[in-house]
């Protein structure tokens, strides 16, 4: 079947800290990949995406590479920031179908 | 402003009263999907719809019902609500879904479901 595997949270650090959020998968074919991110009281964002192997997505600084021979598709941000504090999911979407992770609570401290 | 728009953003009732929660989107988007939130376990998909009068299950479609009769419009109703279906549900849509597809998806702010 499909699904995703995040780390646990709460991640707690400093602000300019480097953040890495583990992510791995389990599925069937050639699933596209995606980061999420959800902000107190809102719905979810996207962050950024990947759709084949060794693609890279990008945005605001954050990064993960879509890594087939090891299924995951880690979240890398070299200096994070009070304001990326938010929760950040990881996300499949594979035969018209979504799955997602539980998600990261991220907290930056100043 | 290019929005997905749910109703109610709350609601509480109790067990067996028939519900609807409205979903719209203004984008002419044809994928439509509904989300349950619960802690711990992320967002599980509850249905997805490719298209006008094109609906099928997602993970957990179990005590839910659908309908896609119009592309902006993509409600949930659930027939007799008991109170393992409290949540907190989002909508969500994107220009198009199918295998392969990279589109994002834009989501509606949530309605938060209580069922006593």
């Amino acid at each position: 079947g499909n699904s995703v595997t995040q780390m646990e949270g709460p991640v707690t650090l400093s602000e300019e800290a480097f953040l890495t959020i583990n992510c791995t998968y389990t599925a069937t074919g050639y699933p596209s990949l995606f980061w999420y991110v959800q902000y107190p009281g809102e719905g979810l964002q996207l962050l950024l995406k990947a759709t084949k192997a060794d693609d890279k997505g990008s945005n605001k600084g954050f990064e993960a590479t879509y890594r087939k021979e090891t299924t995951s598709f880690h979240l890398e941000k070299g200096s994070v920031q009070v304001s990326d504090s938010a929760v950040y999911f990881c996300a499949l979407m594979n035969f018209n179908k979504f799955y997602f992770g539980s998600g990261t609570k991220l907290n930056v401290k100043p | 402003e290019a929005q997905v728009t749910q109703n109610p953003r709350y609601l509480i009732t109790v067990t067996g009263k028939k519900l609807t929660v409205t979903c719209s989107q203004n984008m002419n988007h044809e994928y439509m999907s509904w989300y349950r939130q619960d802690p711990g376990l992320g967002l599980r998909q509850i249905y997805y719809s490719m298209n006008v009068e094109v609906t099928d299950k997602g993970d957990v479609p179990e005590g839910y019902k659908v309908s896609r009769k119009e592309k902006r419009n993509f409600p949930l109703i659930l027939e007799s609500p008991s109170p393992n279906q409290t949540s907190l549900y989002f909508c969500a849509s994107s220009l198009y879904g199918g295998q392969g597809s990279n589109q994002p998806q834009h989501f509606g702010d949530g309605t938060r479901l209580s069922i006593l």
